[in-house]
């Protein structure tokens, strides 16, 4: 079954620590992205990368970095900087080469910071 | 900038029909996606419109008017396991923005 995995599901961290979220697919596509989901507000886009090695800063960046060495992987990191990193996370894929192409999304991580 | 509006809760009965307004004004347009999110749970994909009109997909219909810069979603029929979250989203140069969603909530 092809798919995109996120783990784990739930997540707790101390404050001022490093922490980084998985995402792993395997449909194939080029694209993928990070997506941040707090209550009452829509997903806020992270960090996107459209190619292996090359990735762009979303509306959110700051705090957040990512990497994109492989095509299946697209590894999140919430630093220490980022100010309120408690949230749901979701990673999402799409094929990349058009933009009217949807995205498919992971389960999520539900990321604690006390 | 980006700014989507669509109403924060709804509420209806099983079987009846429910609409779901959404508003935009986004700096450019790829076309306009709406996506259903139940509690805890990823968002999956239901409609896309690039066009203006009526796309059809079962009990679930979505409209886009360009000029207007709005669209809206259609739920007929409805059961109790379409009370969800309905987020509405604008493509734009391969990224999407999206709402802050509208949680239905159907009874019985």
């Amino acid at each position: 079954d092809g798919g995109i995995t996120q783990s784990p599901k739930y997540l707790f961290r101390k404050e001022g620590q490093n922490v980084t979220l998985s995402c792993e697919q395997n449909l194939n596509h080029d694209a993928m992205y990070w997506y941040r989901q707090d209550p009452g507000q829509g997903l806020r886009l992270i960090y996107y990368s459209q190619i292996v090695n090359d990735f762009q800063k979303g509306d959110i960046a700051e705090g957040y970095s990512v990497s994109r060495e492989k095509k299946e992987s697209f590894p999140l990191t919430v630093t220490s900087a980022q100010k309120n990193p408690t949230a749901f996370y979701l990673c999402a894929s799409n094929r990349g080469d058009h933009p009217f192409n949807e995205q498919y999304f992971g389960p999520g991580t539900r990321l604690t910071v006390t | 900038g980006q700014n989507i509006d669509q109403p924060t809760e709804m509420t209806a009965t099983e079987g009846a029909i429910v609409q779901i307004n959404c508003t935009y004004q986004t700096s450019g347009f790829n076309g306009l996606f709406w996506y259903q999110q139940h509690a805890g749970e990823a968002p999956t994909f239901l409609s896309y419109n690039v066009l203006d009109g009526l796309e059809e997909k079962g009990r679930f219909s979505s409209f886009l008017s360009r000029s207007k810069g709005y669209s809206y979603l259609l739920l007929k029929e409805l059961q109790m396991k379409d009370s969800a979250s309905y987020l509405c989203a604008v493509g734009n140069d391969y990224k999407l923005s999206f709402g802050a969603g509208t949680t239905v909530t159907v009874r019985a």
